[in-house]
């Protein structure tokens, strides 16, 4: 079946501006989670959603951050008045449960460019 | 909170000679410990992962990493490379409900 999918799969703009990346999870994965991954840096733990209640929100760097969720399915990460050191790959992820037992399946990411 | 630190950047080998990406964790009551690989131009993808039981756990590909607990490590090998195995490896650790990554090692087979 289909994987993880995220678009667009290339970002670029200018500084300031509002960006949106979107993440299309496996269906039937109830658990949804983002992260950050900087250049020549790990991936940062962003935000899970468990169906389209977001009980962790705790890595979401600033205020400029939000991401929802809807239908237990697409999730939207929305970046406001972006600034440089956004740029980054974001990534998506899905699980069927958030339980140790469940891995957790990768989107190709979303490179965004801040310029 | 836990963490996970991989200590090496870069680990260039020649193709069949063996390799170990190193990986510590941060000591904690249960731990759940994770490779994963980045092929070039790809998403992330599990490569093997310890829950619970034997400390050896094995993949598909050849690969191997050791639940050491006395040592808070997580070591990957393999006795021997393949080019195609060139690639970004990273490790990491399940804090409740989401993975804490360490910053990745880039592995580099040459002919």
């Amino acid at each position: 079946g289909a994987g993880v999918s995220q678009s667009p799969s290339n970002k670029v703009t200018e500084k300031g501006k509002d960006v949106e990346l979107r993440c299309d999870p496996i269906s039937g994965h109830t658990a949804l989670y983002w992260y950050r991954q900087r250049l020549g840096q790990g991936l940062e733990f962003l935000i899970y959603f468990q169906g389209n209640s977001a009980p962790d929100k705790s890595g979401l760097p600033s205020d400029r951050f939000s991401a929802e969720r809807t239908g237990e399915s697409v999730s939207t990460l929305t970046i406001q008045r972006t600034q440089q050191e956004d740029s980054a790959v974001y990534l998506c992820a899905s699980s069927l449960y958030t339980d140790r037992y469940n891995e957790q399946f990768f989107g190709p990411g979303t490179r965004l460019t801040v310029l | 909170a836990q963490s996970v630190t991989q200590l090496d950047s870069q680990v260039p080998v020649f193709e069949e000679a063996p390799v170990e990406l190193r990986c510590n964790y941060s000591s904690s009551v249960s731990v759940y410990l994770f490779w994963y690989v980045q092929y070039p131009n790809q998403g992330l993808q599990l490569l093997l992962k310890y829950l619970s039981g034997s400390t050896l756990v094995e993949s598909i590909n050849g690969f191997e990493a050791e639940f050491n607990k006395s040592q808070t490590s997580f070591h990957l090998r393999k006795p021997s490379v393949h080019i195609s195995d060139t690639a970004e490896y990273f490790c990491a650790v399940k804090n409740t409900d989401k993975l804490i990554f360490g910053t990745g090692t880039r592995l580099q087979v040459f002919p």
